[in-house]
C-alpha cells in the first residue's frame, strides 16, 4: 500500500540548533517529493519539492531535502533553525502509479525555543 | 489572485444535520481536491476533480459528496453530520502540469 511515514510527531529544538525530520515513503514507481509546512494559524504552503534531477534540492527559508533511492527516503534538514521556523512539517508523495494523488504524512510538530 | 478560499472558518453542527463547506479558487486549475485533518493523522483525502463535471472518491469519501460545476468551485456536502466528521477541511487546487498543491485557510467543523 502507498503510504508516508515521518518518524518524529513531535520535536523540540532549541534555536541555533540543526534540523533532520525524517521521512520514508513505500510507493511504486516513479515518484515526486514534497515537504509542506503549516505555521500556526495559517494554511499549508509548499517548501521544497523534487521531481527529477539533483537529489539535493532547496527550498524557502533554507531548508533542503535530499531524496535516497535506496532507503526511500526524503529528510528534510535545516543546519540553524529559527524560533520562527515553528510550524507543522509534512512529507507528501505523488506518483504516476496512484493517478498523481498525493499521500501525505502524519505531520511532524516543530517547536524551536527562543 | 486571492488563490484558494473557503467558507465558512468555523461551523459547529449538531448531529444529523447538513452543510456545504464552500471552496473557490481564481487561478484557473483544473485539480481540485478535499482533505480532512485529523491530529496525528496528516492528511487524508476525500475527494477530488481533474475537471468541472469530473470528480471521484479518495481515501475517505464516506459520509460526504461533491460537485464540480465550474472550474472555480468544489463545494463539499456533509448530508447527515456525525461526531466521527469533527475535524479541520482543506481544499487545495493545482494546474494538470504542475504537482504543487495549493490550499485554502481551512474550516474547522465540529460535531456534537
Amino acid at each position: 500500500a502507498q503510504s508516508v511515514s515521518q518518524h518524529n510527531h513531535h520535536v523540540i529544538l532549541s534555536e541555533a540548533a540543526s534540523l533532520e525530520l525524517g521521512c520514508n515513503y513505500s510507493y511504486g514507481g516513479t515518484v515526486n517529493l514534497f515537504w509542506y509546512v503549516q505555521y500556526p494559524g495559517q494554511h499549508l504552503q509548499l517548501l521544497l519539492k523534487y521531481f527529477s534531477g539533483d537529489p539535493l534540492v532547496k527550498g524557502i527559508k533554507g531548508f533542503e531535502a535530499e531524496f535516497i533511492k535506496s532507503k526511500f527516503s526524503f529528510n528534510l534538514r535545516k543546519p540553524s533553525v529559527q524560533w520562527s521556523d515553528t510550524a507543522e512539517y509534512f512529507c507528501a508523495v505523488n506518483g504516476n502509479t496512484g493517478g498523481f494523488k498525493t499521500i501525505f504524512g502524519a505531520g511532524t510538530r516543530l517547536f524551536v525555543k527562543a | 489572485n486571492a488563490g484558494v478560499t473557503q467558507t465558512p472558518k468555523f461551523r459547529i453542527l449538531k448531529i444529523g444535520q447538513s452543510m456545504t463547506l464552500q471552496c473557490a479558487q481564481d487561478m484557473n486549475h483544473n485539480y481540485m481536491y478535499w482533505y480532512r485533518q485529523d491530529p496525528g493523522m496528516g492528511l487524508k483525502l476525500i475527494y477530488y476533480s481533474v475537471g468541472a463535471g469530473i470528480t471521484d472518491k479518495g481515501e475517505v469519501p464516506n459520509g460526504y459528496n461533491v460537485s464540480r460545476s465550474t472550474t472555480e468551485d468544489f463545494p463539499l456536502r456533509l448530508e447527515l453530520a456525525a461526531p466521527s466528521q469533527t475535524s479541520v477541511y482543506f481544499c487545495a487546487s493545482r494546474l494538470t502540469d504542475s504537482h504543487e498543491q495549493y490550499f485554502g485557510p481551512g474550516t474547522r467543523l465540529t460535531v456534537t
